[in-house]
């Protein structure tokens, strides 16, 4: 069956490090690839979409990469900050008849001061 | 804001009732889409709609049931309801239909307490 992995629950790391997350999927062929931000008891936010055939992704603070063959997605965040700290889910969007963007269950991120 | 607006914000019920959750998209997105979360579980795709028509359907139950008027505005009907189905219900939309690279907004939420 199809499945969309986030590496642990959780995920504690030190303020100006990089964190790093990961999103691993198996029995899709995902056209695009999305990464939202979810803070407690609110809708997720978009924060990068990256194609099929981009390897990578930045946006200020954010890089995405992804790897089709490896079936893989890793999210880092560098020099990062308390603010950043939320869950993160990575999102799937399927191609042809079965269109629909299907979502991880997230990576809970703290940064600690 | 991401534009989205969904009603209510909170809803508590009883067991066996019916309720209806609204969403009205951001100006210009004609795909509309419903997720549930539960406390021990991610986003869970229920149903989109694009332009008034069913578009995909994900692990919606058969009391659940939604649609999308001309004005795009849509709607959610949960019916016989069971403590189980007390959870966070989202709506988000989005320019085009999902497979063709569109992020989606989401709304703020409906938390249905179901007592």
């Amino acid at each position: 069956s199809q499945k969309i992995e986030q590496n642990s629950e959780a995920l504690n790391i030190q303020e100006g490090k990089t964190a790093t997350l990961t999103c691993n999927y198996t029995n899709y062929s995902p056209a695009y690839l999305q990464w939202y931000r979810q803070d407690p008891g609110r809708g997720p936010v978009f924060l990068l979409l990256i194609r099929e055939n981009e390897k990578e992704k930045r946006k200020e603070r954010l890089k995405v990469t992804f790897d089709t063959t490896l079936k893989q997605s890793l999210f880092h965040i560098t020099a990062s900050q308390p603010a950043d700290s939320a869950t993160y889910l990575c999102a799937l969007e399927k191609t042809g008849s079965a269109r629909q963007l299907t979502f991880g269950s997230g990576t809970q991120l703290t940064v600690l001061p | 804001d991401s534009g989205v607006t969904q009603t209510p914000k909170h809803l508590i019920t009883a067991t066996g009732q019916r309720v209806t959750l609204r969403c009205s998209p951001r100006s210009g997105d004609l795909s509309v889409y419903w997720y549930q979360q539960s406390l021990d579980q991610g986003l869970q795709f229920l149903i989109q709609y694009y332009n008034g028509e069913e578009r995909a359907k994900g692990n919606i139950l058969e009391r659940f049931s939604a649609q999308q008027f001309p004005d795009l505005h849509s709607e959610l009907n949960l019916s016989s309801l069971e403590l189980g189905d007390s959870a966070l219900y989202f709506c988000a939309s989005s320019v085009a239909s999902a497979g063709v690279g569109t992020e989606a907004f989401f709304g703020q939420g409906t938390r249905l307490t179901v007592v």
